[in-house]
């Protein structure tokens, strides 16, 4: 089905470990995104990419760096995982030129560090 | 910076009554987006419904339906016949036009009660 995918859907880590989240999308979109979700604060940008080859810090980018791979892919890194960093992940996607299109969402990734 | 706020962190409706859920923003600019996301329990993020700033006319799409208020930066869901389907967490959300980014609210849990 097309949309946007990330894996994994659950991951616990210790403090102190790393992990990349992954997310690929097949709609040919150029912008992508991810954002985190705690409770009562809403989605926070961490970081999105305009375009292929360009990234740029969010709200929240502490502790987190990103990659566009390619056009479908963007990853997020958690080099030295933190219990603050115990959320649920979004990335996202959005056509560039359609202006009043809103996100396709993946279906989130909830990570939990001990 | 512009922000989004929504006002009830919680809501309850009876089966088949109406319901309508609050936002603001703040914005300096002319041009814009506004979104209203649903989130059940599953965890996927839906897009509900758009309206563009410059379109005086109110969004609808079935039994969601949105009062925007330019003047006062304000941009309420309305929801008609409540279905126990449509309870879940409610976002709203803005994006500039000359903006890559979405800014979300902290959201609205809405309870549907039989």
């Amino acid at each position: 089905n097309a949309g946007v995918t990330q894996t994994p859907k659950f991951q616990v880590l210790k403090t102190g470990q790393s992990m990349t989240l992954q997310c690929a999308q097949d709609m040919n979109h150029n912008s992508m995104y991810w954002y985190r979700q705690d409770p009562g604060m809403g989605l926070r940008l961490i970081y999105y990419s305009a375009s292929e080859g360009t990234t740029d810090k969010g709200e929240v980018p502490n502790g987190y760096n990103v990659s566009r791979l390619n056009k479908r892919e963007f990853s997020l890194r958690l080099e030295s995982a933190a219990p603050s960093q115990t959320s649920v992940y979004f990335c996202a996607s959005r056509p560039v030129g359609r202006s009043n299109y809103g996100y396709t969402f993946g279906s989130g990734t909830r990570l939990t560090v001990v | 910076a512009q922000t989004v706020t929504q006002s009830q962190p919680e809501m309850s409706v009876q089966e088949a009554e109406t319901v309508t859920l609050s936002c603001t923003y703040d914005t300096s600019e002319s041009d814009y987006y506004l979104f209203w996301y649903k989130q059940p329990p599953s965890r996927q993020m839906i897009l509900v419904i758009r309206q563009e700033a410059y379109k005086q006319q109110n969004a609808t799409e079935n039994r969601f339906s949105v009062n925007f208020q330019k003047a006062a930066k304000s941009f309420s869901l309305k929801i008609s016949d409540s279905q126990l389907g449509d309870a879940a967490m409610y976002f709203c959300a803005y994006r500039r036009d000359r903006d890559d980014k979405i800014i979300f609210g902290k959201g609205t849990r809405l309870h549907i009660l039989p």
